[in-house]
């Protein structure tokens, strides 16, 4: 069964950085994942996609402000710079054979 | 640029039917791999269905709580993606968006279109 894990809340301060994890379910860790972000009211919008080795493809327009990398079954979605806008729902998705799979989502708070 | 513009939400009443559409624009709609997505009011996205370019013989696929009531269907001329939802519950009130990529991954993503179940 193809499962991602997300803490459902995270906090930092304006200016400051923080990294957001997704995990991978037993079997799986070897897949690729995207990170997809979604402000408040607003549809979701592609940020990148993260590969086991940790090597990251970016949507377009995303600013070097983010970042992604990968350890083991885990994949992380780093933001420096924190901005009020970056306050966001931030959601992992995976996909395999006939099937995708979103993880339950991390409220960013800026503090 | 790709765009993508879902139609067709609405209030339906228990057991009800409806059609939603998503014109595409900016890709080649013919070879893309094009699925829907919803979101219940304050709940997280739920991947519903996908159905793959005829190339790769127009395969589609439902998750589970779908599966036998809504048909993903798409008219590629029209580049237009089709979603006909039946025996709707309230379970299924949500925002509907369409999305595409050229990996398994979501880069593109419609606006949504909202389907509120409800007597």
């Amino acid at each position: 069964q193809l499962v991602l894990t997300q803490s459902p809340s995270a906090s930092a301060s304006l200016g400051a950085s923080v990294k957001l994890t997704c995990t991978l379910g037993s079997g799986h860790s070897s897949y690729a994942i995207a990170w997809h972000q979604q402000q408040p009211e607003k549809g979701p919008r592609y940020l990148m996609t993260i590969n086991s080795d940790g090597s990251h493809s970016k949507g377009d327009g995303i600013p070097d402000r983010f970042s992604g990398s990968s350890s083991g079954a885990e994949r992380y979605l780093s933001i420096s710079s924190l901005q009020s806008e970056d306050e966001a729902d931030y959601y992992c998705q995976t996909w395999g054979t006939g099937i995708h799979e979103f993880g339950g989502g991390t409220k960013l708070i800026v503090l | 640029e790709v765009q993508l513009v879902e139609s067709g939400g609405g209030l339906v009443k228990p057991g009800g039917s409806l059609r939603l559409s998503c014109a595409a624009s900016g890709i080649t709609f013919s070879n893309a791999w094009m699925s829907w997505v919803r979101q219940a009011p304050g709940k997280g996205l739920e991947w519903i269905g996908r159905i793959k370019r005829k190339t790769d013989v127009g395969t589609i696929e439902y998750a589970a709580p779908v599966k036998g009531r809504f048909t993903i269907s798409r008219d590629d001329p029209k580049n237009t993606l089709y979603l006909h939802m039946t025996s709707l519950n309230s379970d299924d009130t949500a925002v509907y968006y369409c999305c595409t990529g050229y990996s398994g991954a979501f880069e593109f993503w419609g606006l949504g279109t909202m389907v509120t179940v409800s007597s």
